[in-house]
């Protein structure tokens, strides 16, 4: 089992475009979460996924939005991009609450 | 409001010798306490968890982590450091029973030297 799989690993966008980013949870987990870890920062909690429902939604505006697929594997969408979105952005999965997050190798968003 | 505090960015220790990273939390009920590290580039891997019980938390790696209620800490130790244990450590924090956003710190860089 691959674990907790995200892409792609790095990405490059200008102010203004729209970002998506993918990620398979470990296999028997259905619960995603997503955080947004800013240089020098802990993850931040963007939102989670469980039975393709957003759950909970920490404090991050409309821009983000998400996905979660039948087969458990989530998107993140990011719109209009700010320089200040550039981040690493890591997918959470787990097989139920409150086990501990298995957590993706992440994605490094650049915004120019 | 849940918060989380590592006072220390940095924490620098011996090989051999034991070590202990900082956490505090402010939670509004029961918490649910998680360690976990971070290696360069890498994401985040689970140490260990306080759910209920044994205030004595055993994780993975030889480490261990203390709950305290009445102080409001869950510090996470190691009776003895090893170089490869140098890396990035978060603490992280959720309410117990109904919303499941974690918080986590700002991270303490533990550098462990030979």
């Amino acid at each position: 089992d691959a674990g907790v799989t995200q892409s792609p690993t790095h990405l490059i966008k200008t102010r203004g475009q729209q970002v998506t980013l993918r990620c398979s949870p470990k296999s028997g987990h259905d619960t995603v979460s997503w955080y947004q870890q800013a240089l020098g920062q802990g993850p931040q909690f963007i939102f989670q996924y469980y039975e393709e429902e957003e759950r909970q939604r920490g404090n991050f505006p409309d821009r983000f939005s998400g996905h979660q697929f039948p087969n458990y594997s989530s998107e993140l969408n990011v719109n209009a991009l700010l320089l200040g979105d550039s981040a690493l952005y890591l997918c959470a999965s787990s097989p139920e609450n409150p086990a501990g997050e298995l957590f993706g190798p992440g994605t490094r968003l650049t915004v120019l | 409001a849940q918060s989380v505090a590592q006072p220390e960015d940095q924490v620098n220790v011996a090989e051999g010798n034991p070590l202990t990273v900082k956490c505090t939390y402010s939670v509004s009920g029961n918490p649910y306490l998680f360690w976990y590290v971070q290696y360069p580039n890498r994401g985040l891997q689970f140490l260990l968890k306080y759910i209920t019980g044994d205030n004595l938390v055993k994780g993975s790696y030889g480490f261990e982590a203390e709950f305290n209620k009445s102080q409001t800490s869950f510090h996470l130790k190691k009776p003895s450091a090893l170089v490869s244990d140098s890396a990035l450590y978060f603490c992280a924090v959720r309410l117990s029973g109904g919303s499941y956003i974690p918080t986590f710190g700002r991270g303490t860089s533990l550098i462990v030297h030979p």
